[in-house]
């Protein structure tokens, strides 16, 4: 169980264009998603704390114009690059969080690699 | 500000030895969490351990066993027995009770030899 699916694993798209990654719980329904951003042999970077139905929560110097984020159920989330461009090159990361009782456990997906051309 | 420290960027060990991954982080909280995670060549975060703070008890998963000094702020990862398939990233992580918000560390890179 606690599955976690992203999609695409990677995208190649050329600067100026919008690239959308898909976050899904499997098999819980999760309260709470997160999106990371990782540099080669980097640790995770948090980027943004979404909860269904309300706003995400970016944190500081990361911009919201430019990294859409969208938790329209309580087993999808979507990031969105707007206008992407080379520095946006990364390998992103989701996880989810079922929000029950007991340790704060997230779940994470395999990750999405984007390159900018 | 909580922050977590990982001061070994990379280690090694011998197939069937045991290593020792060191994490310090420094809160003010009473309340929180610490994770060890693994992240293979794939890329896909394992959750290798975890340790409520407020058991004083070491946490144990197989050959994985944690040496968590809450007055030291100190949450070590020992591997016992390594095996060639322990070749990864290891992240420590702290959560502050009810968040859900992890910070990581730096990361150690460990490479298992034949």
């Amino acid at each position: 169980g606690a599955v976690v699916s992203q999609h695409p694993s990677r995208v190649i798209c050329k600067s100026g264009t919008s690239v959308k990654i898909e976050c899904r719980s499997l098999d819980f329904q999760a309260t709470t998603m997160f999106w990371y951003r990782q540099f080669p042999k980097k640790s995770l970077m948090l980027m943004a704390t979404s909860n269904e139905g309300s706003k995400a929560t970016y944190e500081q110097g990361v911009e919201k114009d430019k990294f859409l984020i969208n938790h329209a159920s309580l087993t999808l989330s979507t990031l969105t690059v707007t206008s992407a461009h080379p520095e946006d090159s990364s390998f992103y990361i989701c996880s989810a969080a079922p929000g029950r009782e007991g340790p704060d456990e997230q779940f994470f997906g395999p990750g999405t690699r984007l390159t900018v051309l | 500000a909580q922050t977590v420290t990982q001061s070994q960027p990379e280690m090694s060990v011998q197939e069937a030895e045991t290593v020792t991954l060191s994490c310090t982080y420094d809160t003010s909280e009473s309340n929180y969490y610490l994770f060890w995670y693994k992240q293979p060549p794939s890329r896909q975060m394992i959750l290798v351990i975890r340790q409520e703070a407020y058991k004083q008890q070491n946490a144990t998963e197989n050959r994985f066993s944690v040496n968590f000094q809450k007055a030291a702020k100190s949450f070590s990862l020992k591997i016992s027995d390594s095996q060639l398939g322990d070749t990864a990233m290891y992240f420590c992580a702290f959560d502050t009770s009810g968040t859900y918000k992890y910070i990581f560390g730096t990361g150690t890179r460990l490479k298992v030899l034949a």
